[in-house]
């Protein structure tokens, strides 16, 4: 079974400075993609970034980039330049792509402070 | 092109009522996930169907949870009857699954309150 572990439950940044978030997960599938979801308060959940388990090519997207290392099981969120905008809960998830199955971890609560 | 809808948006019912969600996807979207998201915690899938067939209801609580699809369109998700425990916030996502499109879609859930 596949697992999705985030052990960071919160964490807090300066406006403007760089955060990481940490993600790790557990399988012995190789088709597979993987997700960074953000959850505003009382907003609903969007797609911050995704990475193909296939490609080795880090994803980036504007501030937002993933440190994907495929052997250690691991995809890290990194967020440049945080905005204030940014403040939200962060959902690593794994989706396995035979089935369409997504697993989320328990999230990361980011406060960007002012 | 519009989004995930879901009604209603909250939902307060006593222990041992029924209630019903109900969700339309996005158009043309093929695959319709129903998590429960209890406060804190990520959210937890229920069932998964594609077009009108379920792919996986492995997590979805049986003697109480029941969810149909109909035509391959819109979704409903029944709790008969509710326990204290059911209190979460239920999302109904969708996806596309072709053109190399495979990120969910989520409404804005449904929040469930079980006194």
């Amino acid at each position: 079974a596949q697992t999705v572990t985030q052990s960071q439950p919160e964490m807090s940044v300066q406006e403007a400075e760089t955060v990481t978030l940490s993600c790790t997960y557990d399988t012995s599938e190789n088709n597979y993609y993987l997700f960074w979801y953000k959850q505003p308060p009382s907003r609903q959940m969007i797609l911050v970034i995704r990475q193909e388990a296939y490609k080795q090519q880090n994803a980036t997207e504007n501030r937002f980039s993933v440190n994907f290392q495929k052997a250690a099981k691991s995809f890290s969120l990194k967020i440049s330049d945080s905005q204030l905008g940014d403040t939200a809960m962060y959902f690593c998830a794994f989706m396995n792509g035979g089935t369409y199955k997504y697993i989320f971890g328990t999230g990361t609560r980011l406060k960007v402070l002012a | 092109e519009a989004g995930v809808a879901q009604s209603p948006r909250y939902k307060i019912i006593e222990k041992r009522q029924s209630v019903a969600f109900w969700c339309n996807p996005i158009s043309g979207h093929a695959t319709l996930y129903w998590y429960q998201q209890i406060l804190g915690q990520g959210p937890k899938l229920l069932i998964q169907f594609q077009n009108n067939g379920v792919v996986d209801d492995s997590q979805l609580p049986k003697d109480r949870f029941s969810a149909e699809r109909l035509k391959g369109v819109d979704s409903t998700l029944k709790i008969q009857p509710a326990k204290l425990e059911d209190s979460a916030v239920y999302l109904c996502a969708s996806s596309l699954w072709a053109g190399g499109s495979y990120e969910q879609y989520f409404g804005p859930g449904t929040r469930l309150t079980v006194t």
